[in-house]
């Protein structure tokens, strides 16, 4: 089976950077997406690695360590409009798991 | 292009009644899946088609409930009876045929309330 553990909640300053730490356990590692799901809306697609290593797109930064079983998301210059939950989903062969979600509250 | 589409966007129905709900998968794409989010708890997988077989039905809770994607276009969840505890929010997504490197479309979910 996968165990994939995030933090609950988070809260951060508007303008400031917050890292939301992923970590997990699978057999048959095939990538690691992050969503992000507003409150009554669908989650969408924000980042997806497969190899080690940082992919930034814009504010959204996302890192991967396969050996450690380790991801975060950053995001930087922190919006209110990003007050939301986050979602580590891992891809183990081609069945993809989601972890708790951490809601991060972005505060003034 | 059109994203993934569910219908009924909500559902009340009564304990013991049956509920159908549909997933229209992006065109062109080979992979569909059901997830659910019970309230307060993390998305969980239900199963997983690839075009008109099922890959994978680990997540189904119980015999309860059924899924379809007959021709391997649009598919369908049934749950009959409903149970109290299938109350929650019901999402499909799909993605396309390679195995690496693809994202995964969620539809705008279909609500279900078990009364």
């Amino acid at each position: 089976g996968q165990n994939i553990d995030q933090p609950t909640e988070m809260t951060a300053t508007e303008g400031a950077i917050v890292q939301i730490n992923c970590t997990y356990q699978t057999s048959g590692f095939n990538g690691l997406f992050w969503y992000q799901q507003h409150a009554g809306e669908a989650p969408t697609f924000l980042s997806y690695n497969v190899l080690d290593g940082l992919e930034e797109k814009g504010r959204f930064s996302s890192f991967l360590s396969r050996s450690k079983g380790y991801s975060y998301l950053l995001l930087k210059e922190l919006q209110m409009k990003d007050s939301a939950s986050y979602l580590c989903a891992v891809r183990s062969y081609q069945k993809v798991t989601f972890g708790t979600g951490t809601k991060l509250q972005v505060i003034p | 292009e059109a994203g993934v589409t569910q219908f009924p966007s909500h559902s009340v129905i009564e304990k013991g009644q049956t509920v159908t709900l549909r997933c229209d998968p992006i065109s062109g794409h080979d992979n569909l899946y059901w997830y659910r989010r019970v309230m307060g708890k993390e998305i969980k997988f239900l199963l997983h088609f690839v075009k008109e077989s099922k890959q994978d039905e680990s997540g189904m809770p119980n015999n309860r409930f059924l899924a379809e994607r007959t021709g391997g276009t649009y598919s369908t969840l049934k749950v009959q009876p409903a149970e109290l505890e299938d109350s929650g929010v019901y999402f499909c997504a799909s993605s396309q045929a390679q195995l690496s490197g693809n994202t995964i479309y969620f539809g705008e979910g279909s609500w279900l309330t078990v009364v």
